[in-house]
């Protein structure tokens, strides 16, 4: 079974300051991974995904995560926030690439405060 | 610009009548397409697999006879939210895989209100 658990439900950081969203996954087969934001009232937007090639990966808004298989984690970083950066965040995982479903954390909510 | 979208955006309805959300997939094909739900500050709950041309796959928990989802064509999956009631006034988001790839496009969403 695949399952993601990210630690936190809610994070505050200042202005300027790094980003830190933790997901862990579990997962019997190599997962493939994805981190997305959302905003008020909208759908999902892909920030970035691992796909099993490079282990670091840089995604939309300055925004970066890395695939580390020993620590079964992809934790979702930004070295400086901005205020537009409060969303709610979720990391996602799936078995295949054919298409299946995707499984998601159940989100963190990112407070920026100036 | 936006490859999956849905209709309507929001929706409110009276108790005991039904609602009907589409999921388009726009430029491509998609046989199958997913339904979540999210409840207000939580996450998305996958509640069925929507496949053209034949019967959905229900998550364990979901109503199928509530929750009707037709896949006519491979490019449209339509949710009916059969006999409303308050509780299901949630935000519904549809999703379909990219072709040949393990991405998946998600839908802006629709809200339902129950009244």
């Amino acid at each position: 079974a695949q399952s993601v658990t990210q630690l936190g439900s809610h994070v505050s950081v200042s202005e300027g300051a790094l980003v830190l969203l933790r997901c862990n996954y579990s997962s019997s087969v190599p997962p493939y991974l994805f981190w997305y934001v959302q905003y008020p009232n909208q759908g999902l937007q892909l920030l970035l995904k691992y796909t099993s090639a490079a282990t670091l990966v840089k995604g939309i808004n300055g925004f970066e995560a890395e695939f580390k298989k020993s620590e079964t984690s992809f934790h979702l970083t930004k070295p400086s926030a901005h205020m537009s950066d409060a969303a709610e965040y979720f990391c996602a995982v799936t078995k295949s690439n054919t298409g299946n479903q995707f499984y998601f954390g159940t989100g963190t909510s990112l407070t920026v405060i100036p | 610009g936006a490859v999956v979208s849905q209709h309507p955006s929001r929706v409110i309805c009276k108790s005991g009548t039904s609602v009907k959300i589409e999921c388009r997939s726009l430029d491509f094909q998609a046989t199958t397409m997913f339904w979540y739900r999210q409840f207000p500050k939580k996450s998305l709950m996958l509640m069925a697999t929507s496949n053209e041309g034949s019967k959905a796959t229900y998550e364990q928990g979901v109503e199928k006879d509530k929750f009707l989802i037709n896949h006519a064509s491979l490019t449209l999956s339509t949710l009916t939210v059969t006999s409303a009631h308050p509780e299901d006034s949630s935000f519904y988001i549809c999703s379909a895989p990219r072709p040949s790839s393990y991405e998946q496009y998600f839908g802006p969403g629709t809200r339902l209100t129950v009244t």
